[in-house]
C-alpha cells in the first residue's frame, strides 16, 4: 500500500530556476510531511518539514506547500543550484508512527 | 554526521546465507527504524522499535528479524537470503516525543549484495 507516491522519477532544470518536486498521499490522518534529500552513498537526511496545519513552511530557498484537500505537496527551491542535484524523498507520518516515504525523485540542476 | 552509526558498510554474502546487520542510534533516541532501498525503489519501511519494544511493523519479510538491545543498539537479521534481498539498509533514529518536526535521522546504510 503506497500511501506517498511521487509520480516523477526525474527532474532536470538549469541552474538559478526554480525546481518543483511533487508528493501526493492518500491518509488523511498523517500529522507531518518531510522532505529528506539523499547523496550518493549517504543516508537521507532532513531538508524541510511542515505539520499539517500549515500550508506553507519557507527555509531560505526552499518552500514546502500543503494542499490538504487534494492531498497533495511540493517543495519548490529556488533559485535552483547544482549542489541541490540530488534524491529527493517525501515523507509523512502520524506522530510516534512510522514514516513513510515516497519513492523519489532525482533532480538534476545543470549548470 | 548524523549520529547513527551503521555497521557493515558493505557485505557480500551468497544465497542461503544470514546475515545481521548493526545500528547504534544517536545518544538519547529511544526509537530506531529500519528501512530497504532496493534499485530504483523508494525507502520501505521495514520495522521501528521504540525502547526496546517493537513498535510498528511493515513490509518486513518474515525470513527477516530485528531486536532492540538495552543499549538502545537495533540489529537487523536477514536470513535465507535471496537475490532480491540486495538492497540498501538504512536505520535512522529519532529522539522522545518525536520534537517539532517529526525528523528521522538516518545512518549511511548497510550495502548487502547476495550473489
Amino acid at each position: 500500500d503506497q500511501q506517498v507516491k511521487q509520480n516523477s522519477p526525474s527532474l532536470s532544470v538549469q541552474e538559478g530556476r526554480i525546481s518543483i518536486l511533487n508528493c501526493d498521499y492518500t491518509n488523511s490522518m498523517f500529522d507531518y510531511f518531510l522532505w529528506y534529500k539523499k547523496y550518493p552513498a549517504e543516508g537521507p537526511t532532513f531538508l524541510i518539514s511542515i505539520s499539517s496545519i500549515k500550508d506553507k513552511n519557507e527555509d531560505g530557498r526552499f518552500t514546502v506547500f500543503l494542499n490538504k484537500s487534494a492531498k497533495h505537496l511540493s517543495l519548490h527551491i529556488v533559485p535552483s543550484q547544482p549542489g541541490d542535484s540530488a534524491v529527493y524523498f517525501c515523507a509523512a507520518s502520524e506522530i510516534g508512527d512510522d514514516m513513510r516515504f515516497g519513492a523519489g525523485t532525482r533532480l538534476t540542476v545543470k549548470p | 554526521d548524523s549520529g547513527v552509526t551503521q555497521t557493515p558498510k558493505h557485505l557480500i554474502t551468497a544465497t542461503g546465507q544470514r546475515v545481521t546487520l548493526r545500528c547504534s542510534p544517536r545518544s538519547g533516541d529511544l526509537s530506531v527504524y529500519w528501512y530497504q532501498q532496493s534499485l530504483d525503489q523508494g525507502l520501505q519501511f521495514l520495522i521501528q522499535y521504540y525502547n526496546g519494544e517493537e513498535r510498528a511493523k511493515g513490509n518486513i519479510l518474515e525470513r527477516f528479524s530485528a531486536q532492540q538491545f538495552p543499549d538502545l543498539h537495533s540489529e537487523l537479521n536477514l536470513s535465507s537470503l535471496e537475490l532480491g534481498d540486495s538492497a540498501l539498509y538504512f536505520c535512522a533514529s529519532s529522539p522522545p516525543g518525536w520534537g517539532s518536526t517529526g525528523e528521522l535521522f538516518f545512518g549511511e546504510g548497510s550495502r548487502l549484495t547476495v550473489l
